[in-house]
Formats: C-alpha cells, sequence, structure tokens
C-alpha cells in the first residue's frame, strides 16, 4: 500500500519560514509527479504546487509563486516544500499528493497523506 | 485559470436516498475531472477520475458522469458511511483548481 508521510509543521510567526517533508514509500517514487494541496481551518481544498517526476518542472498556484519552492530527492523518495515569507493566509494543513500516472506531470490524484498542520501566527 | 463550481455547497439526506452533486467548470476540461471525499479530520480519499472511472476500491453505489463544462457525482443509495465533503477537481491545465464542496448531512 503506497504511504505518505508528511512532516515539518508547527507554529512560525508572520514572515518566517518553514520546510515540509514528505516521505513515500511502497511506490516507486521517481516516477510519477507529485504535489502539495492545502486546506485552511474550515475552508476547501486549494492547489498548491506540483513537481514532475524528474524534478525538472515546478507548477506552482498564484497564491504561492516566488515565496514557496517544491523539490524532491528521488534518492531519499522526499518530497519537500520550501515556504518562506510566510503569511496569516497561509495557515493550513498542508497535504503531498501523488499523480495516478507515471511520467508526465498534470495527472490526477490516487494518494494522499495525512497532512501536516502549518500556524502562522505571532 | 479554470474556476469550479460545485452545486449545491450542502445537502441533506436520508440513507437509502439517491444524491447527485454538480461541477461546472469556467472553459471545456475535456473529462480531466475527478472527484474526492472527504470525512471530518481525516485526508480527502480519491473516488474517481476521468469524470467517469472509479478509483481501485471505490464501490459501485459512486458514479461520475460529464464533458466539456458540465460534470455529475452521483451516489445510488446513500449510506452512513458516505456523509462527508464531496469535492470536485479539474487537472486539465494548470493551475490544478477545486470546487468549493459539497457537505452531504444526514436528515
Amino acid at each position: 500500500e503506497v504511504q505518505l508521510l508528511e512532516s515539518g509543521g508547527g507554529l512560525v510567526q508572520p514572515g518566517g519560514s518553514l520546510r515540509l517533508s514528505c516521505t513515500a514509500s511502497e511506490f516507486t517514487f521517481s516516477i510519477y509527479a507529485m504535489n502539495w494541496v492545502r486546506q485552511a481551518p474550515g475552508k476547501g481544498l486549494e492547489w498548491v504546487s506540483a513537481i514532475s517526476g524528474s524534478g525538472g518542472s515546478t507548477y506552482y498556484a498564484d497564491s504561492v509563486k516566488g515565496r514557496f519552492t517544491i523539490s524532491r530527492d528521488n534518492s531519499k523518495n522526499t518530497l519537500y516544500l520550501q515556504m518562506n515569507s510566510l503569511r496569516a493566509e497561509d495557515t493550513a494543513v498542508y497535504y503531498c499528493a501523488k499523480d495516478r500516472v507515471g511520467g508526465n506531470s498534470g495527472w490526477d490524484i490516487d494518494y494522499w497523506g495525512q497532512g501536516t498542520l502549518v500556524t502562522v501566527s505571532s | 485559470d479554470i474556476q469550479m463550481t460545485q452545486s449545491p455547497s450542502s445537502l441533506s439526506a436520508s440513507v437509502g436516498d439517491r444524491v447527485t452533486i454538480t461541477c461546472r467548470a469556467s472553459q471545456g476540461i475535456s473529462n480531466y475531472l475527478a472527484w474526492f471525499q472527504q470525512k471530518p479530520g481525516k485526508a480527502p480519499k480519491s473516488l474517481i477520475y476521468a469524470a467517469s472511472t472509479l478509483q481501485s476500491g471505490v464501490p459501485s453505489k459512486f458514479s461520475g458522469s460529464g464533458s466539456g463544462t458540465d460534470f455529475t457525482l452521483t451516489i445510488s443509495s446513500l449510506q452512513p458511511e458516505d456523509f462527508a465533503t464531496y469535492y470536485c477537481q479539474q487537472y486539465n491545465s494548470y493551475p490544478l483548481t477545486f470546487g468549493g464542496g459539497t457537505k452531504v448531512e444526514i436528515k
């Protein structure tokens, strides 16, 4: 069974930085594009960023472009999200999520992690 | 960006009812449409992709249809475990976008 385990969430002050990690197992990580999706308290789902299997292509929501950076280390089966210049509106549970189809990015999601909470507050 | 509009935003239904949720895209997305189920405090679960194909292990009481701009998710006979919030999502182009969600509650 595919497993995705996020870590790195916590409380950070506005303007601060945080790096999330997502460790993957039970599938060939390097083949699949990966995503970060977030959910603010009591709100709906918002796609944040995606990265191709090789890491050569990245995509961002306008709300995080220039502040967040997605990356991956295929040797460690780990996905990252570096979050800088954090704002109160970035407060959310952050999920990592796997594309269903390997190869090119931009497919639907088939597996989700359990999420990690990021709280931006002074 | 492609906007996804779900309706209704919430509904009340009884066990055994047939329930239909609609999702409209602001422009044509072919069949690049997925549906997710989320229960309180839990991660979303993938239900349907390509507008009408069930993910592995998803029961056949769930069905999806549509193409272009208009899509539906139908639950044929609502069971207690189906009370949850449902989201549609387009993956035709980046940025990927979700609908606002439909909360299915017990009547």
